[in-house]
């Protein structure tokens, strides 16, 4: 079945930066786009970013743009965030979820905490 | 990128039907065929419910149900039982490979 964990979630201080990643099972990794949510602490969903199934397109949040990098490694079946000039509202659950054709997210990871705090 | 309207909370007794409303934009809902719903319990990773109008995923009760009139779209659970008491979220794909979310609906079964 279709697994998705991610990890590299913490604390870390603001301004400064963060990878997640995301592995993936249960499904043929290179032939769906990726997405990565997130929700802030008693706040609701927020979509981040997204990339297509081979990496070549990569869109954005305005929240986020120009500080968050999506990318993949079809070969480790890995997704991953960059998140750079983190901010204390960035503070939130990170999910990685798969696309279906149509790129609606589907099946969802359990999530990893990020904290921004000094 | 404005988030889609969903009512803070909605209540119903078992066996009662509910309805969900995701209000967006002419941008968004209005625009595409492209409304999913999730349903999330706490601790749990958020589960797919329906998608692209009234589509379920294997093993999804066809208790659940939605429509979309306009810029609304509507998610329906008939015969609640204890089990959907969860918060929902309805998503949007927005256009130019983007997508929104709404504020989340907190369901409690009575």
């Amino acid at each position: 079945q279709v697994q998705l964990v991610e990890s590299g979630g913490g604390v870390v201080q603001p301004g400064r930066s963060l990878r997640l990643s995301c592995t993936a099972s249960g499904f043929t990794f290179s032939s769906y786009g990726m997405h990565w949510v997130r929700q802030a602490p008693g706040k609701g969903l927020e979509w981040v970013a997204v990339i297509s199934y081979d990496g070549s397109n990569k869109y954005y949040a305005d929240s986020v743009k120009g500080r968050f990098t999506i990318s993949r490694d079809n070969s480790k079946n890995t997704l991953y965030l960059q998140m750079n000039s983190l901010r204390p509202e960035d503070t939130a659950v990170y999910y990685c979820t798969k696309g279906m054709t149509s790129v609606t997210p589907d099946y969802w990871g359990q999530g990893t905490l990020v904290t921004v705090s000094s | 990128q404005s988030a889609l309207t969903q009512p803070a909370s909605v209540s119903g007794s078992p066996g009662q039907s509910i309805t969900i409303s995701c209000t967006g934009t002419s941008s968004d809902v209005g625009s595409y065929n492209l409304v999913s719903w999730y349903q999330l319990h706490p601790g749990q990773a958020p589960k797919l419910v329906i998608y692209e109008g009234s589509k379920r995923p294997s093993g999804v009760s066809n208790r659940f149900s939605d429509s979309k009139s306009g810029n609304t779209a509507s998610l329906t659970i008939s015969g609640l039982q204890a089990e959907d008491e969860a918060d929902y979220y309805c998503c949007s794909y927005a256009g130019s490979s983007t997508w929104v979310f709404g504020g989340g609906t907190k369901l409690t079964v009575l």
